[in-house]
């Protein structure tokens, strides 16, 4: 069980260009998340879906696209990286139950420079 | 202001000390509380998950929630150097699973 896969691990972008972060899961949740996570910052929600083909936006959403095809996966781009995207992304599921908080994925460390 | 509030620490106890994390918030519309654990260059794991107001125990960890004054606390009993994470408080409203609100994070560090 696999649980929330992220890749890359790590990236590095020159101001300007355009990636995109991928994220699957194998738990058949509906619920998928973006969050960046800046130091002393804590995490804060970029974009969300609650199925495939519905998503919104969260706290951050500039400078962010995402669209679900699938329930398993749930990719982020960014347009154009600017220095102030240098965070670390994380890419969670959850279910819609009692007792059910986020899967997390290991992350991605992205640096614009 | 933020909605979720969390005391920012660092903290640094002694192996066998009791810990107290502590997080406010403003939205009267939470009502799942939850705290996360995250180790050093690593994704946050869920540890603790309370709906409304009470306890709930799991070995070592309560987590308590008081709505009436907006407050939740995570109490480590006989901390262990394992424990040396940063804790995340998070919290959501009744529906979309997909929107929790985190706090900045709590680092602590447990001394042998």
């Amino acid at each position: 069980n696999a649980g929330v896969t992220q890749t890359p691990k790590f990236q590095v972008l020159k101001t300007g260009q355009s990636m995109t972060l991928q994220c699957a899961q194998d738990m058949n949740h509906e619920y998928m998340s973006w969050y960046r996570q800046d130091p002393g910052m804590g995490l804060r929600l970029i974009h969300y879906s609650v199925g495939a083909g519905i998503t919104d936006q969260g706290e951050v959403p500039n400078g962010y696209n995402v669209s679900r095809s699938t329930t398993e996966d749930f990719p982020l781009r960014l347009l154009s990286a600017a220095p102030s995207q240098t965070s670390v992304y994380f890419c969670a599921s959850s279910y819609d139950g009692t007792g059910y908080g986020y899967t997390f994925g290991s992350g991605t460390r992205l640096t614009v420079v | 202001q933020k909605e979720v509030e969390q005391d920012p620490g660092p903290l640094s106890v002694p192996e066998g000390a009791i810990v107290s994390l502590n997080c406010t918030y403003s939205n009267s519309a939470f009502q799942y509380f939850m705290w996360y654990r995250q180790y050093s260059r690593k994704g946050p794991e869920l540890l603790m998950y309370t709906y409304s107001s009470g306890n709930k125990e799991d070995g070592r960890f309560t987590a308590q929630v008081d709505k009436s004054s907006k407050y939740i606390s995570l109490f480590i009993r006989d901390s262990q150097p394992s424990d040396s994470a940063t804790y995340l408080c998070a919290m959501r409203g009744v529906t979309n699973a997909g929107k929790s609100t985190f706090g900045d994070g709590t680092t602590l560090t447990v001394k042998p």
